[in-house]
């Protein structure tokens, strides 16, 4: 079975820096996904970024980048710039095939002006 | 582009009335669709699937159902809803291409309350 664990219940990060959520997932498959998503206050749950399990390079998209580390484990993603309007929850998640995507418990961002 | 709907926003319901939440999508074609749940500070549950019409797959027994009438429209309901029913229902949708990379992409949301 997949699990996802994200550790961190709560962070702080002053505007304009540079902050990394982390994510450690557990899967037996050798070809999966991995996913990060924002859940802003408003309930929405927005799509930031994608990386498969046979990509050999880092996603990036914009200010948000993932640092897959696949010994490890581990798909953390870090958040250039951090802005007012990066508060949130973020939630990281995987998807080996199949329609089942696990989700992790998430973590809440807050940043400070 | 792709867009999706749910409606109510925010509903509530005494304990033991029917339900009936509404899903739909724009700007696609034979999607997957999904309905979740989240309980208040908690990540999200997957209650039921959908890869076509008339076709659904249940991931958590419960006096929860979904139908599928038309292929771009999803609908979760219940005939007698319980306390435990409340929470924030998420309904999304997807396309794949390739199996896991399934990227969902979701609605608005619906928040429970029942009473």
């Amino acid at each position: 079975a997949q699990k996802i664990t994200q550790t961190q219940p709560g962070m702080f990060v002053q505007e304009k820096e540079a902050v990394t959520l982390d994510c450690t997932y557990d899967t037996s498959d050798p070809s999966y996904g991995l996913f990060w998503y924002k859940q802003p206050s408003s309930g929405e749950m927005i799509f930031l970024i994608y990386q498969g399990s046979y990509d050999q390079q880092n996603a990036t998209e914009g200010r948000y980048s993932l640092n897959f580390q696949k010994a490890r484990k581990s798909a953390n993603l870090v958040i250039s710039a951090s802005q007012l309007g990066d508060s949130a929850m973020y939630f990281c998640a995987i998807n080996t095939g199949g329609f089942k995507t696990i989700f992790g418990a998430g973590t809440r961002l807050f940043v400070k002006a | 582009s792709q867009t999706i709907h749910q409606w109510p926003a925010t509903l509530v319901q005494p304990v033991g009335s029917p339900l009936s939440l509404e899903c739909t999508v724009e700007g696609t074609s034979n999607p997957n669709l999904y309905w979740y749940r989240q309980a208040a500070g908690r990540g999200l549950q997957l209650l039921f699937y959908s890869v076509g019409i008339g076709q659904i797959s249940s991931e958590v027994p419960q006096n929860l159902s979904a139908s599928r009438p038309q292929d771009r429209q999803f609908i979760l309901s219940s005939k007698k809803l319980l306390l435990s029913d409340s929470g924030f229902y998420l309904c999304a949708w997807s396309v794949i291409e390739r199996q896991s990379t399934d990227t969902q992409y979701f609605g608005p949301g619906t928040r429970l309350t029942v009473l």
